[in-house]
């Protein structure tokens, strides 16, 4: 069975703190990709990143970066120097190999930067 | 280039009554995702289709169902609405088959009264 978990439910930062939201997968799939979603207020699901098993390179996007680590089956993100506009709730997902068009996603963290 | 649209944005429907919510993909894309995001149980996947057809659905049941036009816009029903239907509704369009991203649109919120 395939799971994602986002153990960290909220998360209230000052502005220009770094945060960190954790993601922790399991599969039995060899191959799958994991992503990242942003949901504000307005509902809907904006996507950041997609990343191959096979890809375990970190990437920094301005001021978002993820960390890919297969042995402990992770892929967390970090946002450096919050801002108030990055409050929202922020989605991990995975889907297997097998072309089900299915994302399984994690319950989400919703984040708080206050000014 | 739109993104993907959805409407309705509201819809408040009587239980058992029927309610169709409406998807339009990015233009060029030829999959929709449909997704429910009910309140404490996150997001779970309802359907997909593709090239007009139903290539996948997650564990709801049959009175959830939609169909793909050949403009590959797509509808999603629910019949014999209850209560606990009353959740975002999202649609995505995926940039290719399977385990491509997928773009989301804003959603449809339908209460259940």
């Amino acid at each position: 069975a395939q799971k994602v978990t986002q153990a960290q439910t909220e998360i209230s930062v000052v502005e220009k703190e770094d945060v960190t939201l954790d993601c922790v997968y399991e599969t039995r799939d060899t191959t799958y990709y994991l992503f990242w979603y942003k949901q504000p207020p307005s509902g809907e699901l904006v996507f950041l990143i997609r990343r191959n098993s096979f890809d375990e390179q970190n990437e920094i996007s301005g001021r978002y970066s993820w960390n890919f680590q297969k042995s402990t089956s992770s892929f967390n993100f970090t946002i450096t120097a919050s801002q108030v506009v990055d409050s929202a709730v922020y989605f991990c997902a995975l889907t297997g190999s097998g072309n089900t068009g299915k994302l399984i996603f994690g319950q989400g963290t919703t984040l708080q930067v206050k000014p | 280039e739109a993104g993907v649209t959805q409407s309705p944005t509201h819809l408040i429907k009587t239980r058992g009554q029927q309610a169709t919510l409406r998807c339009s993909p990015i233009s060029g894309h030829t999959s929709v995702y449909w997704y429910q995001q009910a309140l404490g149980l996150g997001l779970q996947f309802l359907l997909w289709y593709d090239e007009g057809e139903e290539r996948n659905r997650g564990n709801f049941p049959p009175r959830f169902s939609g169909r793909q036009f050949p403009n590959y816009s797509s509808e999603l029903n629910v019949n014999a609405l209850e209560l606990e239907d009353s959740a975002l509704y999202l649609c995505a369009s995926p940039r290719g088959r399977g385990r491509t991203e997928a773009f989301f649109g804003q959603g449809t919120r339908l209460t259940v009264v």
